[in-house]
């Protein structure tokens, strides 16, 4: 399983773009890059997956490099209820997925 | 968004207790997976249970954990003689519609005292 390294927190201001950054330089070939969120007491919740270039949805971009060595996660214009903890996880599947410790994002008013 | 609901959602047991988990799906899934979180700290993976049988195991899933598909419908994760340890969220998890994703519940709290 590829190892993951992402920042341990992050701050922000309403309002602003947030970019989370994720390095997995041994990531393989049959790998997924997936984004989650999870809020104090809840489980996981997936924001977004990727396999190479660009994925948006209606939460989140996701960006990822032709090298696949590292993934951004972007998210647009946000609000004290994301405040959370944010994921990074590769993998081909969902069998057997390893959390890291996540990014802490803190939203201020 | 796939649903997952688990019961209890808190749960106090004494340590050498057995307590049983549960997690029903809104929709029929041959996949299962559980993961526990103990407070402050990261979601660990325990097991994944395929088709009525255990797929992949942590190291953390020792002969003290058991999992069962009871009645076709929901999953169940036993927990027999309950550690102080023991105490953290306990999610189960369901595959998502692109198969390399996950859905989770909102979890069982167990406090084991």
């Amino acid at each position: 399983l590829a190892k993951t390294t992402q920042p341990i927190s992050m701050d922000s201001y309403e309002g602003q773009e947030v970019n989370i950054t994720c390095s997995h330089n041994n990531i393989a070939t049959n790998d997924y890059i997936t984004w989650y969120q999870q809020f104090p007491s809840q489980g996981p919740r997936f924001i977004i997956q990727g396999y190479k270039t660009k994925v948006t949805n209606e939460v989140a971009s996701l960006f990822i490099p032709a090298d696949r060595k590292s993934s951004t996660l972007s998210l647009p214009r946000v609000s004290l209820s994301d405040t959370a903890v944010y994921y990074c996880l590769v993998g081909e599947s969902n069998n057997d997925m390893r959390f890291g410790a996540g990014t802490r994002l803190t939203v201020k008013p | 968004e796939p649903e997952v609901t688990q019961t209890p959602s808190h749960q106090v047991t004494q340590m050498g207790q057995e307590v049983i988990l549960r997690c029903v799906p809104i929709s029929n899934h041959l996949y299962f997976y559980w993961y526990r979180q103990i407070l402050g700290q990261k979601v660990e993976f325990l097991v994944s249970f395929y088709n009525n049988e255990i797929s992949e195991k942590s190291e953390i899933f020792d002969d003290q954990f058991s999992v069962e598909r009871p009645d076709g419908s929901n999953f169940t994760l036993k927990i027999r003689s309950t550690k102080l340890e023991d105490s953290a969220m306990y999610f189960c998890a369901i595959p998502g519609p692109l198969g390399t994703e996950a859905f989770f519940g909102q979890g069982t709290r167990l406090t084991v005292v």
